[in-house]
């Protein structure tokens, strides 16, 4: 799997769009990109994940450049609960069991 | 609907002995996981079971042994625990993709 380049902290105001950005120069072509974050030290929560295309959901939006090699992870509306260590991970995904390699991720504070 | 469940919670074990951490999931998940994770440190995985009935290394497999016992369980074993074995083990479950579920964490100590 390609590896992940991510700042280590992060602070955005709460109620303000909180941009985590993730490198990945080295994705090849059938990888995909999945955040994750990890709250305190509960287990880490999926997110949202995508291939080519920009993909949103309920919690956030991912927006991926075009040649694929970075993405940024939008959460619209910051609030103090998305204070949480946030991880960028490439990997194959899907068809068979999904290795993903945890990095050391950003951690993200939201303040008042 | 319960999602990943771990036990136990917490652990504390002296050098030598030996446990087994467990792990359900009611989700009717093909793939399990077990990952540890260290003090400021992301998460390593130990082992993997793709499917019923297989089971592989990870990055950090030595230590550890693993069953799948059925569909929704998946164990992991120390023979003979060490203070380097000091974590806290996340189980997780999967169906074909990377969509993780992971349980709430086991916090194990080796004294």
């Amino acid at each position: 799997d390609a590896k992940t380049t991510q700042p280590p902290s992060m602070d955005c105001a709460e109620g303000r769009a909180a941009n985590l950005p993730c490198n990945h120069s080295t994705i090849s072509g059938n990888e995909y990109v999945y955040w994750y974050r990890q709250i305190h030290s509960q287990g880490p929560q999926y997110i949202i994940h995508g291939l080519k295309n920009n993909e949103t959901n309920e919690m956030a939006s991912l927006i991926i450049t075009e040649d694929r090699k970075s993405s940024t992870l939008i959460l619209p509306h910051a609030t103090l609960r998305d204070t949480a260590v946030y991880y960028c991970i490439v990997s194959w995904g899907t068809g068979t069991a999904s290795k993903l390699t945890f990095g050391t991720g950003t951690r993200l504070q939201v303040t008042l | 609907n319960a999602g990943v469940t771990q036990t136990p919670k917490f652990q504390v074990l002296k050098t030598g002995q030996s446990m087994t951490l467990q792990c359900a999931q009611d989700m009717n998940h093909n793939s399990m996981y077990w990952y540890r994770q260290d003090p400021g440190m992301g998460l390593r995985l130990i082992y993997y079971s793709a499917s019923e009935g297989t089971t592989d290394k990870g990055e950090v497999p030595n230590g550890y042994n693993v069953s799948r016992l059925n569909k929704r369980e998946f164990s992991l074993r120390l023979e003979s625990a060490a203070p380097s074995q000091t974590s806290v083990y996340f189980c997780a479950s999967s169906y074909y993709t990377g969509e993780l579920f992971f349980g709430e964490g086991s916090r194990l100590t080796v004294l």
